[in-house]
């Protein structure tokens, strides 16, 4: 079964400083993968996601990018941290094994930007 | 586009009361539904999903959902609350390639 690890699990950066958060994931091959970010009392918002290595799909526009150099690792990036980036940041995988569709959750990690 | 709404932002029971978590869905095509769970600070759990056959599942920790077309709604319950069921709950729709989408989530209370 697939693992999914991420880290730090709790990062605190001051407005303007850049941000890298990277995703891995054991146990499947060439998994979509997804960045989820889930504001304080909110559900999950998709930033990115990816079918394959290089392959970055954007969904809100934002401070944030997303870069896959390998098949089973999912970077996040800013260059310029706001103070809106704090959040909880998720990471996901999607198998795509047949019959199913269901993703699978890292742990996370808490951002807090001062 | 999909959508999904969880109309109870905060519910709170007592411990062995019965529970029904509230899930309205928008979508154009037969939906993937699913409910996490999320404890504080951590990751989501998958309690169960539904993709098609039996509108009722059934889920890990005696949780189940019913899955209705007509009223576009997957409700979640359980007969019997246990204090370690407080947590956040989330409903999910998703469409193909695995992208979903998330309700606002519900924030469970059990009071002792």
């Amino acid at each position: 079964s697939q693992t999914i690890h991420q880290w730090p699990a709790t990062l605190v950066q001051p407005v303007g400083s850049p941000l890298s958060l990277e995703c891995t994931v054991e146990g499947t091959s060439n998994p979509n993968l997804y960045w989820y970010r889930q504001a304080a009392g909110r559900g999950l918002q998709l930033l990115f996601y990816s079918v394959g290595i290089g392959q970055i799909s954007s969904e809100v526009p934002q401070n944030l990018s997303a870069s896959r150099p390998q098949d089973r690792q999912f970077i996040l990036s800013s260059k310029k941290l706001l103070l809106s980036d704090s959040g909880f940041y998720l990471c996901a995988c999607f198998p795509g094994l047949a019959g199913r569709n269901e993703q699978f959750f890292g742990p996370g990690t808490r951002l807090t930007v001062l | 586009a999909q959508s999904v709404t969880q109309p109870d932002i905060h519910i709170t029971v007592s411990e062995g009361a019965s529970l029904e978590l509230r899930c309205n869905y928008s979508y154009g095509a037969t939906p993937y539904l699913f409910w996490y769970v999320q404890s504080p600070g951590q990751g989501l759990q998958l309690l169960l999903k539904y993709f098609s056959g039996d509108t009722l599942v059934q889920g890990i920790k005696g949780f189940e959902a019913e899955f209705k077309r007509s009223q576009s709604s997957f409700n979640l319950r359980k007969p019997s609350v246990h204090w370690s069921d407080a947590a956040e709950y989330f409903c999910a729709v998703a469409e193909g390639a695995g992208k979903s989408t998330f309700g606002d989530g519900t924030t469970l209370t059990v009071k002792p």
